[in-house]
């Protein structure tokens, strides 16, 4: 059975970081490329940012890009979302998906993050 | 970057009901659609990807259709089940969602 387990998710002030991390089980991992998208409260879902499955190539939304960095660690089959300089609009549920032909078509439960003072 | 609206944004419906969401792209992504169901609190469900193949699983009342910028989900009976949030998603390029279709118990 596919798993994805999301966590890292907190309370953070504006300008501090956190890192999340996705935790995967049940399929090949090291075959997948991976994503991570979030959802503001009662907002829609946005796309942040994908991996490849060997870990070289990375892409990041606009709005993360330059403050967030997506790395996967293929021995401990997990991916990481590490998020700097964290904005009050970065304030989400994150969540991890797999790729599957560039449609999504495993979700993790979702991390949530807080930035506030 | 590829825009998504969906319409309407909120639908009341009975169950049973036949119920059609519409998503449209900005410019032309092909047949590059997925469809999701998400309900509270939990992480969006794949339906359908590539515009009408539904994923291993999702009943049958599910189906979808569209190419180019016009694209639609239809529910053909509703079930209390199927009261959810549901978003369309471009995969032609990089990535977008459109802003959601709430279903809800008329």
């Amino acid at each position: 059975e596919v798993q994805l387990v999301e966590s890292g998710g907190g309370l953070v002030q504006p300008g501090g970081s956190l890192r999340l991390s996705c935790a995967a089980s049940g399929f090949t991992f090291r075959s997948y490329w991976m994503h991570w998208v979030r959802q503001a409260p009662g907002k829609g879902l946005v796309w942040v940012s994908r991996i490849s499955s060997d870990g070289s190539s990375t892409t990041y939304a606009d709005s993360v890009k330059g403050r967030f960095t997506i790395s996967r660690d293929t021995a401990k089959n997990t991916v990481y979302l590490q998020m700097n300089s964290l904005r009050a609009e970065d304030t989400a549920v994150y969540y991890c998906a797999r790729d599957y032909s560039n449609y999504f078509d495993f979700w993790g439960q979702g991390t949530l993050v807080t930035v506030s003072s | 970057d590829i825009q998504m609206t969906q319409s309407p944004s909120i639908q009341s419906a009975s169950v049973g009901d036949r119920v059609t969401i519409t998503c449209r792209a900005s410019q032309s992504i092909s047949t590059w659609l997925a469809w999701y169901q998400q309900k509270p609190g939990k992480a969006p469900k794949l339906l359908i990807y590539k515009a009408s193949t539904l994923e291993s699983g999702v009943p049958s009342r599910f189906s979808g259709s569209g190419s180019g910028t016009e694209f639609t989900l239809t529910i053909s009976s509703l079930q209390p089940d199927d009261f959810a949030t549901y978003y369309c998603q471009q995969y032609d390029s990089y990535y977008s969602f459109g802003q959601g279709t709430k279903l809800e118990i008329k």
